[in-house]
């Protein structure tokens, strides 16, 4: 079964500061893997996709990573904001479209000044 | 350009009624899909539209129904509402059924049932 997995589950940080999440998977066969923003009581808006050639994906202080290889991917954001408070959830595509996307269980974060 | 609107924003339904989750995208997108969101559990896929007419089953498609008449509107009905629907909702749709394009997500619609 395909399953996305995502850690810290929560995190908290000081404004400024920089932070790193985690995605494993076990997503076969692999197409894209995208990560999404979530705002409390909104709708998920994708930050970036990458698929298995490539390795960095940057969206403004948003940097992904991608090992496909290890199955692994990560989310740096750079210089925190309070307006980076929000879930990011961790989005693995098979082959075959958005009826194959295994979604993570996001991870919450908090920006604190 | 309104992107995906969904209403209502919130609804209460008693175990056993039937209601409607409105959804519509204006900008002409082939496939919409909805899903529900349920704490601790990632998105699951409900039900899903790769054009006008054409509708399939996701992972969790029990208890619900859909039609799709026009490009831009995909109405998701709970025939007979359970506590075990109570969740969050979304509506999004996207230009093609390929994951390379981006899903657009409505606001969601929190449904309590009693």
């Amino acid at each position: 079964k395909n399953q996305v997995e995502q850690s810290p589950q929560s995190l908290i940080i000081l404004e400024g500061k920089n932070c790193t999440l985690q995605c494993n998977y076990t997503v076969s066969p692999f197409s894209n893997l995208r990560w999404y923003k979530q705002d409390t009581g909104r709708g998920p808006v994708s930050l970036t996709i990458m698929t298995f050639s490539e390795n960095t994906k940057s969206n403004g202080r948003y940097t992904a990573t991608l090992d496909a290889d290890t199955k692994q991917s990560s989310l740096h954001i750079t210089a925190s904001q309070l307006s980076d408070s929000a879930s990011y959830i961790c989005v693995v595509s098979a082959r075959g479209g958005y009826q194959k996307v295994t979604f993570g269980t996001g991870t919450k974060l908090q920006v604190i000044p | 350009n309104a992107g995906v609107t969904q209403t209502p924003k919130f609804q209460v339904l008693k175990t056993g009624q039937s209601m409607t989750l409105q959804c519509a995208q204006d900008m002409n997108h082939e496939y919409m899909s909805w899903y529900r969101q349920d704490p601790g559990m990632g998105l699951r896929l409900i039900h899903y539209s790769v054009g006008a007419g054409i509708t399939d089953q996701g992972e969790v498609p029990n208890g619900y129904n859909v039609s799709r008449s026009t490009t831009e509107d995909f109405p998701l009905r709970l025939l007979s509402a359970a506590p075990s629907q109570t969740s969050v909702y979304f509506c999004a749709s996207s230009y093609s059924s390929s994951s390379y394009n981006e899903q657009f997500f409505g606001p969601g619609t929190r449904l309590t049932v009693l």
